[in-house]
């Protein structure tokens, strides 16, 4: 078990360009989160996905934004024509907890920091 | 909807006082509640968790939160803090019918020698 893996870190783009984002959740969980964080705030909830199915989105998503998790395992966030609001902390949660109820223990990556030009 | 509010931004403290970091939650369905850890240049950690039972639940480092439904609070306690508590904390809140936790804002504890 090596904990949940973000790639890549750190990416510098400029404006207008398309980015993607990895995450590698700890193996078998079915339960996986990608949240923003800006500097000051919390994390703030983009999208979930229980295996393959993308459960919910956040209203505050754009249609920049796309998520996928094919066969449940990895996932990946993808930016369309970033603009600068878009830098921000990218992180990726997995969680265990399966069926109804709460999501009990997340555990998060070390995020994918953005910056745009 | 649910939302959280942790109202202070930063505290600072000595080393070896007791501190408590207020959370505060709004749900119209019965919680579950977290508070997370961020250690400088490390990821989000899980701290300690209120699922059901007890309302007073413990970390393995001294920390303790109580859950208090009539105040709708989940305030974070440690008795005698260390340097090594220097970090940002974020209350979390599940409602029963969501899937979703939401976070707050965070609070900087910074623990002076």
């Amino acid at each position: 078990d090596t904990g949940v893996s973000q790639n890549p870190r750190h990416k510098i783009t400029k404006r207008g360009q398309n980015v993607t984002f990895r995450c590698d959740p700890i193996s078998e969980h079915n339960r996986l989160y990608w949240y923003r964080q800006t500097l000051g705030q919390g994390p703030e909830f983009l999208t979930y996905f229980q295996n393959e199915a993308q459960l919910e989105k956040s209203r505050l998503l754009s249609d920049r934004f796309s998520a996928e998790r094919p066969k449940g395992s990895f996932s990946t966030l993808e930016i369309q024509r970033t603009e600068q609001g878009d830098s921000a902390m990218y992180l990726c949660a997995s969680s265990s907890a399966s069926g109804p109820g709460p999501t009990g223990e997340l555990f998060f990556g070390e995020g994918s920091r953005l910056t745009v030009l | 909807a649910q939302s959280v509010t942790q109202l202070d931004s930063q505290v600072p403290v000595f080393e070896e006082a007791p501190v408590e970091l207020r959370c505060n939650y709004s749900s119209s369905v019965s919680v579950y509640l977290f508070w997370y850890v961020q250690y400088p240049n490390q990821g989000l950690q899980l701290l300690l968790k209120y699922l059901s039972g007890s309302t007073l639940v413990e970390s393995i480092n001294g920390f303790e939160a109580e859950f208090n439904k009539s105040q709708t609070s989940f305030h974070l306690r440690k008795p005698s803090v260390h340097i090594s508590d220097t970090a940002e904390y974020f209350c979390a809140v599940q409602s029963g019918g969501s899937y979703i936790p939401t976070f707050g804002r965070g609070t900087s504890l910074i623990v002076h020698p």
